[in-house]
């Protein structure tokens, strides 16, 4: 089946540390994969996405690499701002398939 | 129009009440989605309307009757909810196709009593 499995957080950290957040997911065929980050109080906004093997997605200096040989869509930024603070879902879409398939999220606050 | 916009914001309702949640958006978008989010969890999918039609109901309660009146609205209908039902419900639409992202409206915050 299709799923997605997220690093456990929360994750905490300081002003203009590095970020990285692991997602790895199953899937048969080619999905396309996502990144979504949900602010207090509000729905979830598009970050980044790539929708096929070696495409790198970036957006507001995040990126993530679509990895096939290893599954993976790990998010970076290289220095994290407070605003930064959220919650990020990873997220994989089929052919077919009307439906997102999310991780369970990871909450990242950052302290000034 | 890039946005995604659902109404109200925030509901409070009794057990015995009814009501309806509403959603809009006028990127052309030809799929509409309704999904639930609880406290610390990652959204779960209720109800897909593709053109229109309803084409995934995930074994949603009959209590929750979703209506589509025309490509750009998207409603729920709310009738004899549970105090467990309180939740985010939100809204997103997407063109066709597993490429595209999904555009997410804020949300609804309904608290049932």
């Amino acid at each position: 089946g299709n799923s997605v499995t997220q690093m456990e957080g929360p994750v905490t950290l300081s002003e203009e540390a590095f970020l990285t957040i692991n997602c790895t997911y199953t899937a048969t065929g080619y999905p396309s994969l996502f990144w979504y980050v949900q602010y207090p109080g509000e729905g979830l906004q598009l970050l980044l996405k790539a929708t096929k093997a070696d495409d790198k997605g970036s957006n507001k200096g995040f990126e993530a690499t679509y990895r096939k040989e290893t599954t993976s869509f790990h998010l970076e930024k290289g220095s994290v701002q407070v605003s930064d603070s959220a919650v990020y879902f990873c997220a994989l879409s089929k052919t077919g398939a009307n439906n997102l398939f999310f991780g369970t999220g990871t909450r990242l606050t950052v302290i000034p | 129009d890039t946005e995604v916009t659902q109404t109200p914001k925030h509901l409070v309702m009794g057990m015995t009440n009814k009501k309806s949640l509403k959603c809009e958006q006028h990127m052309g978008h030809r799929a509409m989605y309704w999904y639930k989010q609880k406290a610390k969890k990652p959204p779960e999918l209720m109800f897909v309307y593709s053109y229109e039609k309803l084409s995934i109901n995930e074994s949603v309660p009959s209590r929750f009757s979703p209506e589509c009146p025309n490509s750009s609205l998207l409603n729920l209908h709310l009738h004899a909810l549970q105090p467990e039902d309180s939740a985010l419900y939100l809204c997103a639409s997407s063109q066709e196709g597993r490429t595209y992202g999904y555009t997410f409206g804020s949300g609804t915050r309904l608290t049932v009593v």
